[in-house]
């Protein structure tokens, strides 16, 4: 079936470097992608998100990036802080219903 | 506003017992969902309410019933509990793209 999914389960930085997260997704009919961020102990926490006719957007400090030709997402966080430490997701939404099909996640690091 | 809330935080069952998981949102949003989230993993769709008095299977809707009480409540219920169901749930709100997520009810089944 559709999927979304991960290529790197954990990802480990240094302070105040750049991290790159990225995500594989297979719904080609999917029109809406967010990223969300889970603390320990905590639900998902909504970081940015892109529609599906944009190849770039920028936040505080994020960035997403959408290559619909080999449907693949990434996430930018520039100068990672160890606040960012987290489990992050990428979901899409395929629909009017709002339903969010996630991907399985990568932890990242960050080290003082 | 409180957002998402949920109740209760931890619940332990034994094989077999029912429950009722609790949600409430005070934002006035149409659609709600229940989500299960297991180790290592995503969340995963359960049921969800597009609006009032509406109910629609996710992904993994077996083993579980849901109630839209009235805008703000959104109960989820377990029948007859197994282990397989344990697992921490997720309710959420929406009135767009993005979902609000309470902090989730830590169910464990014996």
């Amino acid at each position: 079936g559709e999927s979304v999914g991960l290529h790197l389960p954990t990802l480990s930085v240094q302070e105040g470097d750049n991290s790159i997260i990225n995500c594989a997704y297979s719904n080609s009919a999917s029109d809406y992608f967010i990223w969300y961020k889970q603390e320990s102990g905590k639900g998902p926490q909504f970081i940015i998100d892109i529609r599906s006719n944009m190849d770039k957007r920028q936040g505080q400090r994020v960035t997403v990036l959408l290559n619909k030709t080999v449907k693949h997402l990434s996430l930018q966080i520039a100068a990672t802080q160890p606040g960012d430490s987290a489990v992050y997701f990428c979901a899409e939404i395929a629909g009017s219903n709002y339903k969010l099909t996630f991907g399985k996640g990568t932890l990242l690091t960050v080290n003082p | 506003n409180a957002g998402v809330t949920q109740t209760p935080k931890f619940q332990v069952l034994k094989t077999g017992q029912s429950m009722t998981l609790q949600c409430a949102q005070d934002m006035n949003h149409n659609s709600m969902y229940w989500y299960r989230q297991d180790p290592g993993m995503g969340l995963r769709l359960i049921y969800y309410s597009a609006s009032e008095g509406t109910t629609d299977k996710g992904e993994v809707p077996n083993g579980y019933n849901v109630s839209r009480l009235n805008k703000r409540e959104f109960s989820l219920r377990l029948e007859s509990a197994a282990p397989s169901q344990t697992s921490v749930y997720f309710c959420a709100s929406t009135v767009s793209y993005e979902q609000y997520f309470g902090p989730g009810t830590r169910l464990t089944v014996t």
